[in-house]
């Protein structure tokens, strides 16, 4: 039984890079969600999708972010024009039809941007 | 929107009972959970509250009570590996979770 994995585990980029971050929840979960961590703080939600349908995305995540779920399995999470302050670990998080409160976290992708 | 205040850290002896307190303001309840957080590594679930009461689940307890935005964690017979932090998670609609900072749980020998 695989948990929710996510790829890459750490990404070093430059102010004003792109980069993209990928999820694949626990196999048939329908819930997928995003969350952002910075140090010493609780996770902050960012987006969810039920299957390829994005439901909710928070006002934290400004136009520069864009998450995708195109088939309703993995989902990435692409930043645009890195800032400094997009420096976090950002978690993934999935959940199943039979129990969609129970949210699994993924390894989380440890982003810094210099 | 929501807020959530828990105690930032705390402090026990190694076998002793530690609780730690969440009190939260939310639009809009579905129910709270609590997770486990090392250093380092990604939540992972403990215990989910949707009535009042408390769920006893071997070494950890959860209470809730609805009407009064509050929750506790119960951590009994502490170890080591229980240092970690400890998160409050109220749920809106839509199955969204709010995270509180965290209580950072520092066990010691």
């Amino acid at each position: 039984d695989t948990g929710v994995s996510q790829d890459p585990r750490h990404k070093i980029t430059k102010r004003g890079q792109n980069v993209t971050f990928r999820c694949d929840p626990i196999s048939e979960h329908n819930r997928l969600y995003w969350y952002r961590q910075t140090l010493g703080q609780g996770p902050e939600f960012l987006t969810y999708f039920q299957n390829e349908a994005q439901l909710e995305k928070s006002r934290l995540l400004s136009d520069r972010f864009s998450a995708e779920r195109p088939k309703g399995s993995f989902s990435t999470l692409e930043i645009q024009r890195t800032e400094q302050g997009d420096s976090a670990m950002y978690l993934c998080a999935s959940s199943s039809r039979e129990a969609p409160n129970e949210q699994f976290f993924g390894p989380g992708t440890r982003l810094t941007v210099l | 929107g929501q807020n959530i205040d828990q105690p930032t850290e705390m402090t026990a002896t190694e076998g002793a009972i530690v609780q730690i307190n969440c009190t939260y303001q939310t639009s809009g309840f579905n129910g709270l959970f609590w997770y486990q957080q090392h250093a380092g590594e990604a939540p992972t679930f403990l215990s989910y509250n949707v009535l009042d009461g408390l769920e006893e689940k071997g070494r950890f307890s959860s209470f809730l009570s609805r009407s009064k935005g509050y929750s506790y964690l119960l951590l009994k017979e502490l170890q080591m590996k229980d240092s970690a932090s400890y998160l409050c998670a109220p749920q809106a609609a839509g199955n969204k979770l709010t995270f509180g900072g965290g209580t950072r749980v520092l066990v010691k020998p």
